[in-house]
């Protein structure tokens, strides 16, 4: 059984720093890794899917890493702001295709 | 552009009471659906999955169903409801056959049991 890890569960920074939020899973044996942001109380918005065969995805200030022999995803936030502020969930993609596995998630916080 | 919509956005009901919530997708055909379940302070547990217009997969045993009317409209609903089945619920949509694509979730009931 897959399980999905993600360190730390909270952090907290001060704006302008730069970041990196982990994510572990167990079963090398994946099909994707995707990376969400959720605000509190608000749904799931995704950022950031990197397919199996790839190492890893930018998008804007965001840059998620993957490292399927070690079983690591990184996301990696460069130059934080307040807005950063929310819960960033990993789900690993696995091969039945059909469900992801989620992370409980890092609370970040970014203080101005 | 896809939109899904999801409601009610918040629900207080009785231990015992039925449930029903609804989820729509709009601007797409075929798509996969998904509710998950989201308890506090823990990460998203997926309960059910559907791949087609009656075609549902229970993914843990609870007094929780699934249905799919129509392509583009999933329902989550329960006879009687416990107090574990507080939480967030979360339905989510995906390209049919496109295991490599995102995942897009609606904006979530809180539901609370008391």
């Amino acid at each position: 059984k897959q399980e999905v890890t993600q360190i730390p569960a909270a952090l907290s920074v001060p704006e302008g720093e730069n970041l990196v939020l982990n994510c572990s899973f167990t079963d090398s044996a994946i099909y994707n890794l995707q990376w969400f942001r959720q605000d509190p109380g608000k749904g799931l918005t995704s950022l950031l899917l990197i397919q199996s065969s790839q190492r890893e995805q930018t998008s804007g200030r965001l840059n998620a890493s993957l490292d399927k022999s070690s079983g690591r995803s990184t996301l990696y936030i460069a130059a934080s702001q307040p807005g950063d502020s929310a819960t960033y969930l990993c789900a690993v993609g696995e091969t039945s295709g059909s469900r992801l596995t989620f992370g409980e998630g890092t609370q970040l916080t970014v203080n101005p | 552009s896809q939109t899904i919509h999801q409601w009610p956005a918040t629900l207080v009901q009785p231990v015992g009471s039925p449930l029903s919530l609804e989820c729509t997708v709009e601007g797409t055909s075929n798509p996969n659906l998904y509710w998950y379940r989201q308890a506090a302070g823990r990460g998203l547990q997926l309960l059910f999955y559907s791949v087609g217009i009656g075609q549902i997969s229970s993914e843990v045993p609870q007094n929780l169903s699934a249905s799919r009317p129509q392509d583009r409209q999933f329902i989550l609903s329960s006879k009687k409801l416990l107090l574990s089945d507080s939480g967030f619920y979360l339905c989510a949509w995906r390209r049919r056959g496109s295991t490599n694509e995102k995942l897009f979730f609606g904006s979530g009931t809180q539901l609370s049991v008391l």
